[in-house]
């Protein structure tokens, strides 16, 4: 069936450098859609890519799509301890399959 | 607008016995989905419902069923619990596909003794 990775699967950051994390599927998604989870908390949406090679922004963090439709990235640029949490990606194989979730990249900041 | 609420949020029950949790969907979202948190396992997919029909499901034994009513109101049935069904139950609806951006209630935390 399909598979959803991420790595890191934790990730210690210093507070005000950058950091990426990389989600990997088995199978080529219709979409990608990243989600936040505080700690304590329920995941929160982010954002949600559906073309090849897309990027989007929103203020500090940079969002990507691979060409081939199996990969994404998040880059978070000078990381705050607001960015304290997981981090998930999730893709359907195609639009109405189900959505699976890659594992998170626990996020840790260090003032 | 309300968002996604999930009750119990805190269960506890012990081996054999049987729960059921509820979701109420964000007004006018029609799909509601259903996902097992656990440390080890991550988010795993549990079914979802469109229009009081199961439209997916994941990879867990018939023990896990669900339904949905037709105001989209769910409900998650675990019968004959096991010490693994502990694990944060999570509810998400979106307004047309589980595909869609998905809004999450806050949970219901079992714990099986």
């Amino acid at each position: 069936g399909q598979q959803v990775m991420q790595i890191p699967q934790y990730q210690h950051v210093q507070e005000g450098e950058d950091f990426t994390t990389y989600c990997n599927s088995s199978t080529t998604l219709s979409n990608i859609q990243w989600y936040k989870q505080r700690p304590g908390g329920h995941p929160v949406f982010l954002i949600q890519l559906v073309k090849s090679g897309e990027v989007k922004k929103q203020k500090r963090l940079t969002f990507q799509f691979g060409e081939a439709k199996k990969n994404s990235s998040l880059h978070i640029t000078a990381t705050q301890t607001t960015d304290v949490g997981t981090y998930f990606c999730a893709g359907p194989r195609a639009a109405g399959n189900k959505l699976t979730f890659g594992g998170g990249t626990r996020v840790l900041v260090k003032p | 607008k309300a968002g996604v609420t999930q009750t119990p949020r805190y269960l506890i029950k012990t081996r054999g016995q049987q729960v059921t949790l509820s979701c109420s969907p964000i007004s006018g979202h029609r799909s509601v989905s259903w996902y097992q948190q656990t440390p080890g396992q991550g988010l795993q997919f549990l079914f979802e419902y469109f229009s009081e029909t199961q439209r997916n499901k994941g990879n867990f034994p018939g023990r896990f069923s669900g339904r949905q009513f037709s105001n989209s109101r769910s409900e998650m049935n675990v019968s004959t619990l096991e010490l693994g069904d502990s694990a944060l139950y999570l509810c998400a609806s979106s307004l047309v596909a589980q595909h869609n951006e998905q809004f999450f209630g806050p949970g219901t935390r079992l714990t099986v003794l």
